[in-house]
């Protein structure tokens, strides 16, 4: 069974620094492109950022763009985020989902908030 | 960037009835590379459609996606309780891939 399984959030102070993981089971990670999408509290959908399945490519929304970093760790089923210079704007609930372009799995999502 | 519409914003429908949900996009999608999602309160949300009218896994053939262009609809032909839910849609033929706001399907 295809798990993801996010960590990492909480409480942070504008200007501040956080590190999301998703942990993957059930399939390969090494084989897939993986993403970051989030969601603001009562709001819509927005994708972050992207990474292909051996790192070469990667992709993200003009929004984080300079102040967030993807990675991924293949050995240890395990990808990243990087989230820098945090801003009020970034509140939101941060999902890794699976796959290039379509996103066929979702993990349960990690709640960061930033606030003073 | 795509910007993607839905429309309506809220539905209100019986069990049993008929849903029909629009996408528009505000400038042609590549190849169809449209998708929906429904999504239940405090869950993420889960791939329904793909393709534009590709159905994701264990997926009830009650749900059927169409459209092309600009244009796209995504159809529950006879609603079930546990279809009440927000349902988005989402290009990816154009990066960065967007989604609409989201449509609100709830119970009359």
């Amino acid at each position: 069974e295809v798990q993801l399984v996010e960590s990492g959030g909480g409480l942070v102070k504008p200007g501040g620094s956080l590190r999301l993981s998703c942990a993957a089971s059930g399939f390969t990670l090494s084989s897939y492109t993986m993403n970051w999408v989030r969601q603001a509290p009562g709001k819509g959908l927005e994708w972050v950022s992207s990474i292909s399945s051996s790192s070469s490519n990667i992709y993200y929304a003009e929004s984080v763009k300079g102040r967030f970093t993807i990675s991924r760790d293949n050995a240890k089923n395990s990808l990243y985020l990087q989230m820098n210079s945090l801003r009020a704007e970034d509140t939101a609930a941060y999902y890794c989902a699976r796959d290039f372009g379509y996103f066929s799995f979702w993990g349960q999502g990690t709640l960061v908030t930033v606030s003073s | 960037e795509i910007v993607l519409t839905q429309s309506p914003g809220t539905l209100s429908l019986s069990p049993g009835e008929r849903a029909t949900l629009s996408c528009r996009a505000s400038q042609s999608v590549s190849s169809s590379y449209l998708a929906w999602y429904q999504q239940k309160p405090g869950q993420a949300p889960r791939l329904f459609i793909y393709g534009a009218s590709s159905r994701a896994t264990g997926i009830p053939d009650r749900f059927s996606g169409s459209g092309s262009g600009t244009d796209f609809t995504l159809t529950i032909s006879r609603l079930e309780p546990e279809d009440f839910a927000v349902y988005y849609c989402q290009q990816y033929g154009t990066s960065p891939w967007t989604f609409g706001q989201g449509t609100k399907v709830e119970i009359k």
